[in-house]
């Protein structure tokens, strides 16, 4: 298996521009979500998944969207980016609510 | 509103000390909690997994003890080397959401040979 997969690894962007983060797992995990990183701020929950089709949002979701068609994939947009979302974004799975969450390396997001 | 804290923010020891890092939250209202390394600029590895109704789990070198009533978790870590340097974190699973975690900003540590 190879786990919970993230691509890019590093992603440079200018203000306004959209792109796509993508995040793969084969574990076939219902679980999966995603995470920032800001240092001072730790790790915050932008959005999560219960299961294909199914999505809600975390604590920062303003300026992100997913949306979960399969059971592997949970791709995470950035619609307009913006400075303030210069971060390190994880993206997690998990088997099933109460089972341990496991992480991607994380994808390096700077916005100018 | 839960809170984790981990306490200290840095560590630093002599190789062959154990190690004892800190993690405290305000809401006893959890599934479970996590601890995790991080290593710079890597994601997240999985350490330890303690379910709400288990005292302690033991992997290895490394043993993490939950008291759920007074809000704490410890995770030692035996006869320290130089590879165990780098971040730990701990995380809670919430009940009152999907299932959210909730971070601690991490004890950095550092053993010295």
């Amino acid at each position: 298996n190879a786990g919970v997969t993230q691509t890019p690894k590093f992603q440079v962007l200018k203000t306004g521009q959209s792109m796509t983060l993508q995040c793969a797992q084969d574990m076939n995990h219902e679980y999966m979500s995603w995470y920032r990183q800001d240092p001072g701020m730790g790790l915050r929950l932008i959005h999560y998944s219960v299961g294909a089709g199914i999505t809600d949002q975390g604590e920062v979701p303003n300026g992100y969207n997913v949306s979960r068609s399969t059971t592997e994939d949970f791709p995470l947009r950035l619609l307009s980016a913006a400075p303030s979302q210069t971060s390190v974004y994880f993206c997690a799975s998990s088997p099933q609510l109460t089972y341990e969450q496991y992480f991607g390396p994380g994808t390096r997001l700077t916005v100018t | 509103k839960q809170e984790v804290t981990q306490i200290p923010a840095a560590l630093s020891v002599p190789e062959g000390e154990n190690l004892v890092l800190n993690c405290s939250f305000t809401d006893s209202a959890i599934y479970n909690l996590q601890w995790f390394r991080q290593d710079p600029g890597k994601g997240l590895t999985s350490l330890l997994l303690i379910q709400s109704s288990q005292r302690e789990q033991t992997s290895g070198r490394l043993n993490a003890s939950l008291d759920k009533s007074s809000g704490r978790s410890t995770l030692y870590i035996a006869a320290s080397q130089p590879g165990d340097s780098a971040t730990y974190l701990c995380a809670v699973k919430r009940t009152d959401s999907w299932g959210k975690l909730q971070f601690g900003a991490g004890t950095q540590v550092v053993v010295t040979p």
